[in-house]
């Protein structure tokens, strides 16, 4: 099985802050994918990597920047945490399959509920 | 973007069958539909997707309409574990497999 790990369930950070949310794959994936979800606004991309090294924007990238040094680790960083970035935080990873679209599903880690105080 | 409508709740009995239906009206010939559920305080869990044909796994049947403007979630044994909200998704074409998830349907398992 796909196993998508999150570095912390819960985690409360100030103001200011800057914010490493980190997360693993196991399953040598190509595609890491981070999203938050908020109540009545569904899951919103933040931001996606095709390969180590390569990051594109998602559709709210605002105030977000990414990491992928290695294939398996995706890390999210928030530069200066402000309180509307409290939020549920997802990663996923799929697998490239030679093809910019894959048909292959996401697979989600259990999340990162994070509040900015 | 194909966009997804389904409908915002729906109960079922313990033990029967759960029909989720889904309409995509726009999809096109490449895209696929796929579904997820999200049981409360955990991350989104894949369940089953298809192109055209029905499709079957251990988890679920997916019923595709021979238009494929609209297709059905079928859990055929339904348990109270399987309450969760369900998102019936067609990711746009050639853009990285991005998932767009919209409000999806809340199912009620009742014993």
């Amino acid at each position: 099985d796909v196993k998508v790990t999150q570095s912390s369930r819960y985690l409360v950070k100030r103001t200011g802050e800057k914010v490493f949310l980190e997360c693993v794959q196991d399953m040598d994936h190509e595609n890491m994918f981070w999203y938050r979800q908020d109540p009545g606004l569904g899951l919103r991309l933040i931001y996606f990597s095709y390969d180590v090294k390569m990051k594109e924007k998602g559709d709210i990238p605002e105030g977000y920047s990414v990491s992928r040094e290695k294939k398996e680790r995706f890390s999210l960083i928030l530069e200066s945490a402000s309180t509307n970035q409290t939020s549920m935080y997802l990663c996923a990873s799929t697998t490239y399959r030679g093809n910019i679209y894959s048909n292959q599903p996401q697979h989600f880690g259990d999340g990162t509920r994070l509040s900015i105080l | 973007d194909a966009k997804t409508t389904q409908p915002t709740s729906m109960d079922c009995a313990e033990g029967r069958a759960a029909n989720l239906p889904c309409n995509h009206s726009t999809i096109s010939g490449n895209e696929y539909v796929y579904w997820y559920r999200q049981i409360h305080s955990q991350g989104p869990q894949y369940i089953i997707h298809g192109l055209k044909n029905n499709e079957t796994n251990e988890m679920a049947s997916l019923i595709i309409t021979e238009d494929r403007k609209s297709s059905t979630l079928i859990l055929p044994h339904a348990t109270l574990r399987d309450t969760a909200v369900y998102y019936c998704i067609v990711p746009p074409y050639n853009q990285g497999g991005k998932l767009i998830f919209g409000q999806g349907t809340e199912l009620s398992v009742k014993p």
